[in-house]
């Protein structure tokens, strides 16, 4: 069973609209989550992380997170061309790496 | 920015074949992983190193061995290659558990 599952699968918006990405947890050791973006052909890179309950903004994006209910979302405001990419959500538990998500692939059209 | 050397880029090994990915990380951090990328399983963590020395199994360890002879190495090794480890391969390197994770750019491996 996937530990972290992130909904939806893939998403298309359009330029300068808002993108939504959401992950829930089913492992409560799970306290440290983070959004990484991968484009194609390169490694996953950390957009953000999120440690305590509640909103955290940097830049255009600005991620939630509910601890009681182990979920995270990532929102993409003004969305760009080049944040055409692969969005993974990511959960630590203190005692190894990093388990990640399936992934959500976002397109964005013009 | 944390800097994160993998090689080779780009692998074609045989069936029964010894194959060693190499990564090489410029950030003193202490913790290095491995992990696997596959269409519909996300990414995957083989091995992982709290420093020089030391290996850990990460989730999917069987079929490959790890090494970390320094702070800035950590080798994936697959002592008799199959084609189900046919895949695409990243280092990363990190801080405390806590800390962001740096990743290369990745090793793609075909085994035939």
């Amino acid at each position: 069973q996937q530990k972290v599952q992130q909904s939806p699968e893939s998403l298309s918006v359009p330029e300068g609209g808002m993108a939504s990405l959401n992950c829930t947890s089913s492992d409560r050791n799970f306290q440290y989550f983070w959004w990484y973006r991968q484009h194609s052909g390169e490694g996953p890179k950390a957009l953000m992380s999120i440690f305590s309950d509640g909103d955290k903004k940097e830049g255009r994006f600005t991620a939630h997170l509910n601890k009681a209910s182990l979920h995270v979302s990532l929102h993409i405001r003004d969305s760009q061309p080049s944040d055409s990419a692969l969005y993974f959500c990511a959960a630590s538990d203190y005692a190894q790496g990093l388990t990640f998500g399936l992934g959500t692939r976002v397109s964005v059209f013009p | 920015e944390a800097a994160v050397t993998q090689s080779p880029r780009n692998k074609v090994a045989v069936t029964g074949g010894k194959v060693t990915l190499s990564c090489n990380q410029t950030n003193n951090h202490n913790n290095m992983y491995w992990y696997r990328q596959d269409t519909g399983h996300g990414l995957r963590l083989i091995h992982y190193s709290y420093g020089a020395g030391s290996t850990e199994k990460g989730d999917i360890p069987d079929g490959y061995k790890a090494s970390r002879p320094s702070q800035e190495n950590f080798s994936l090794i697959l002592e008799l290659a199959t084609p189900s480890q046919t895949s695409v391969y990243f280092c990363a390197s990190g801080g405390q558990h806590q800390n962001t994770l740096y990743f290369g750019a990745g090793t793609r491996l075909s085994v035939l």
